[in-house]
């Protein structure tokens, strides 16, 4: 599958704080999906991006699906401790038929934060 | 109740054994997908399953087989395990439909370890 270039690899943040995290890949995709996994958990649906440009809010999250289609972020603002755990972009590729409409997934944000 | 759901949650097993990993989901997605998931390599796809008579390989196929025995139902099998197959396994439903067509949603994952 290709690759997407996840950063930061994991953050250590105090509550309160905003967070920023990215998703770069070398080919371009018709959706961006963020995901969080809880430990123990499997991944839950955060935000689903469909169009360059779309900035699309849940409750604190923000996701933006970049101009060139090859890029995403996802922000937090106001982290509370419950926010920790492991941050996923996925992308599915133009034309993904041929390959199921499968996600490609970055490795993951792990975000701790501390009272 | 969970819409997806995967059994066993946790499986020890040794060398060469033959393992079956079982989902079901209630969602009434045409779509199903197994994927692995292996520290600091994101999730990774298995195989992929449109409906009971479209089954199809993923990037990482090779040791594993699946079998649809309903629109409900996708299980993953192990012939004979080996220690490097040791990892968290996640099943995920896909809608298949008019957008939001592109976006899964996961079971709470088997952990799996081959000694």
């Amino acid at each position: 599958g290709q690759q997407l270039n996840q950063s930061p690899q994991s953050m250590f943040i105090q509550e309160g704080e905003d967070v920023s995290m990215n998703c770069t890949s070398s080919s371009i995709f018709n959706t961006w999906l963020w995901y969080k996994q809880d430990p123990g958990e499997g991944p839950v649906l955060l935000i689903a991006l469909y169009k360059a440009g779309e900035l699309t809010s849940n409750g604190r999250l923000t996701a933006q699906f970049g101009i060139t289609r090859k890029d995403s972020f996802l922000n937090i603002s106001a982290s509370i401790p419950s926010d920790v755990g492991i941050y996923f972009c996925a992308g599915q590729l133009e034309g993904g038929r041929d390959s199921g409409y499968a996600l490609n997934f970055g490795k993951g944000t792990s975000l701790l934060v501390t009272p | 109740d969970a819409d997806v759901t995967q059994t066993p949650r946790n499986r020890i097993t040794k060398t060469g054994k033959r393992i079956m990993l079982e989902c079901s989901q209630t969602k009434g997605h045409d779509r199903m997908y197994w994927y692995r998931q292996d520290p600091g390599l994101g999730l990774r796809l298995i195989y992929y399953s449109f409906d009971v008579k479209d089954i199809n390989k993923g990037e990482i196929s090779d040791g594993y087989s699946v079998s649809r025995q309903a629109q409900a139902k996708f299980s993953l099998s192990l012939e004979s395990a080996i220690p490097n197959q040791t990892a968290l396994y996640f099943c995920a439903t896909g809608t298949g439909a008019s957008p939001p067509y592109n976006e899964q949603f996961f079971g709470p994952g088997t952990r799996l370890t081959v000694l």
